[in-house]
């Protein structure tokens, strides 16, 4: 089983374009996640989902949009990317979405709009 | 405010002396914990979380923490350090009755010296 992946692993973006980062997991879990990294503050939520068809907005949800079509991919979207969104985006997937279910992460992909 | 914290960014030891990783929370009731590794250019992987019953908790790769009620701590130990145990740690929480958020701190940067 390859886990959670994510595409593309790094990425250059100018201000105002956009981008999709895709994310797959084959462990069948329902419950994923999009996380961002950024030095000195650990990992933040951006938006998650509870299955096919349903997102919800995490901690830092602005300037995102995701959509999960199918169950075991899960798209985070920037429309207009701007410099304040470089930052390394994790992606992760649990089997269940109540507190203490681990979450599996992907390699993450480094993101850095000029 | 509720919070997770890593005093310390950066951590230097020696092979073979042993580690003490130090985290703190800040919650009305006690969380689920959670130790991850983040070893460099790859995602999280989870070393050990806390749930109930023994305060000693052991995980992969050697690795132990203590859940201390009265002092709101979860430190994470190592008797030994190995050169590949080099990597950025995070400590993490979800709350109990939510959903499965995962609340992380800042992360301790640890580097093995021959």
């Amino acid at each position: 089983n390859a886990g959670v992946t994510q595409t593309p692993k790094f990425r250059v973006l100018k201000t105002g374009q956009s981008m999709t980062l895709l994310c797959a997991q084959d462990m069948n879990h329902e419950y994923m996640y999009w996380y961002r990294q950024d030095p000195g503050m650990g990992l933040r939520l951006i938006h998650y989902s509870v299955g096919e068809g349903t997102t919800a907005k995490g901690e830092v949800p602005d300037g995102y949009n995701v959509s999960r079509l199918k169950k075991q991919n899960f798209l985070l979207g920037l429309e207009s990317a701007a410099p304040s969104q470089t930052s390394v985006y994790f992606c992760a997937s649990s089997w269940e979405l109540a507190g203490g279910n681990e979450q599996f992460f992907g390699p993450g992909t480094r993101l850095t709009v000029l | 405010a509720q919070s997770v914290t890593q005093p310390d960014i950066h951590i230097t030891v020696s092979e073979g002396a042993s580690l003490e990783l130090r985290c703190n929370y800040s919650y009305g009731a006690t969380p689920y914990l959670f130790w991850y590794v983040q070893s460099p250019g790859q995602g999280l992987q989870l070393l050990l979380k806390y749930f109930s019953g023994d305060t000693l908790v052991q995980g992969i790769k050697g690795f132990e923490a203590e859940f201390k009620r009265s002092q709101s701590s979860f430190n994470l130990r190592k008797p030994s350090v190995h050169w590949s145990d080099a990597a950025e740690y995070f400590c993490a929480v979800s709350l109990r009755g939510g959903y499965n958020k995962l609340i992380f701190g800042a992360g301790t940067r640890l580097a093995v010296h021959p």
